[in-house]
């Protein structure tokens, strides 16, 4: 199995451009979750989709929209690109089991705004 | 907001060595989770816990949720070269996980 698949891998935005991130599980996941990672802070919660049809924010929401295209698909968009939105960016998706919880990162998509 | 809080934040050991990262918080978590992640890749789960005073061991890697299912640790024994990355703990309440900054291990030959 793929599990989850980012696109792109790498970007390069200038101040105001706008794009979209896809991600896609193959899993039959029913939650899925867009992170951002910039060094020293770990990892924070932009949107997240609990379940197909339903999308709701996160920590650091302002600057992104999101849409759940279906199970399998959960896109970010960024509408008009900023510097400070220079990240690194992790979709995941999560599998619960027993009461446990666990999240299947994709590979990550580095983007870098001018 | 649910903050997680991990020390240290970087460790440099050399191989054979022990070495202890913990993760506290003021708030109770159903669960918890610890990963770790190379670089150029995304985190990887190592173990969950869900129990208040669990003990997961797993190879030399011993994993251990507080009572009070506010804090853990990650114990490595005798750490290897291949134990260099990041880990990261995470505290997990109604399908929604709070990250740690993280601790950057480097372990050397």
């Amino acid at each position: 199995n793929a599990g989850v698949t980012q696109t792109p891998k790498f970007q390069v935005l200038k101040t105001g451009q706008s794009m979209t991130l896809q991600c896609a599980q193959d899993m039959n996941h029913n939650s899925m979750y867009w992170y951002r990672q910039d060094p020293g802070m770990g990892l924070r919660l932009i949107y997240y989709s609990a379940s197909e049809g339903t999308t709701d924010k996160g920590e650091v929401p302002n600057g992104y929209n999101v849409s759940r295209l279906n199970k399998r698909e959960f896109s970010l968009r960024l509408e008009s690109a900023a510097p400070s939105q220079t990240s690194v960016y992790f979709c995941a998706s999560r599998f619960t089991s027993s009461g446990a919880n666990v999240l299947t990162f994709g590979a990550g998509s580095r983007l870098t705004v001018l | 907001t649910q903050l997680l809080e991990q020390s240290p934040q970087f460790l440099s050991i050399q191989e054979g060595e022990n070495l202890t990262v913990y993760c506290n918080s003021s708030s109770v978590f159903s669960s918890l989770q610890w990963y770790r992640q190379e670089p150029g890749e995304g985190p990887v789960l190592l173990v969950t816990v869900v129990t208040g005073g669990e003990v997961k061991k797993l190879k030399r890697l011993t994993f251990q949720f507080g009572d009070a299912r506010k804090d853990s640790s990650l114990h490595i024994t005798a750490a290897q070269p291949g134990d260099t990355g990041l880990y990261l703990c995470a505290g997990t309440n109604a399908g929604k996980s709070t990250f740690g900054d993280g601790t950057t291990l480097t372990v050397k030959p």
